[in-house]
């Protein structure tokens, strides 16, 4: 299996509900990155991981919790969430270290908060 | 001012036809710049990078870059109805980020 995947590819959860997104890269590469997508709007970057290291956090709040136990792996803890938070959810990766290049993508979660 | 500014198009072309992209930055800093190509419903997919001035040819694609007026723009030869799709803009800030314009829509009819 290669690229980035992305599970579940969507998602239906209530505003009390706590779920969790999960992201794995077989590409090698050491920096991985949640992006928003919402419609009419520009992908947000969140979070960014270099070498298992938060190194941005955007302005998100904290019902976004991100996890990254490795390099291959990074999550997104969701809890009690706003309707406004429905969108489309992307994970990327990248080689890594001091400067950022090409990001890669998986296929997204479609995030539905009912 | 946004960071990566796009038209949001659709911008549409014949089949055959040269489509052209724009895409403008604010930060001067910005060292690498690319495009990504978007279907609806899909993920964005990198099609083309670019880091010095002047143009990068990719086959059908070519990527030019003018960092002086902070400009960057995608042409695509010989479109293709399957060359339908939102082309994103993204341009590696000097702050180490990775910015996304909010991508121009383009319809390329048979």
């Amino acid at each position: 299996e290669t690229g980035v995947t992305q599970t579940p590819r969507h998602l239906v959860m209530g505003m009390t509900n706590k779920k969790s997104l999960k992201c794995e890269q077989h590409l090698g590469h050491n920096a991985m990155y949640w992006y928003k997508q919402s419609a009419k709007k520009p992908l947000e970057l969140m979070f960014v991981y270099n070498f298992k290291e938060q190194t941005e956090n955007n302005s998100v709040p904290s019902r976004f919790s991100p996890e990254c136990p490795n390099s291959s792996h990074l999550f997104l803890h969701l809890h009690t969430l706003q309707p406004e938070d429905s969108a489309l959810y992307l994970c990327a990766s990248s080689p890594g270290g001091r400067v950022v290049s090409e990001a890669f993508f998986g296929q997204g979660t479609r995030l539905t908060v009912v | 001012q946004k960071e990566v500014e796009q038209n949001s198009g659709p911008l549409s072309v014949p089949e055959g036809a040269i489509a052209s992209l724009n895409c403008t930055y604010s930060d001067r800093g910005s060292q690498s710049f690319f495009w990504y190509r978007q279907y609806s419903g899909k993920s964005p997919e990198l099609i083309m990078s670019i880091y010095s001035n002047g143009d990068k040819e990719d086959g059908r694609f070519t990527a030019q870059l003018n960092k002086a007026s902070q400009y960057v723009s995608l042409l695509i030869r010989d479109s293709q109805p399957s060359d339908s799709a939102t082309y994103l803009c993204a341009v590696l800030t000097g702050f180490q980020k990775l910015v996304f314009g909010t991508g121009t829509r383009l319809l390329v009819s048979p």
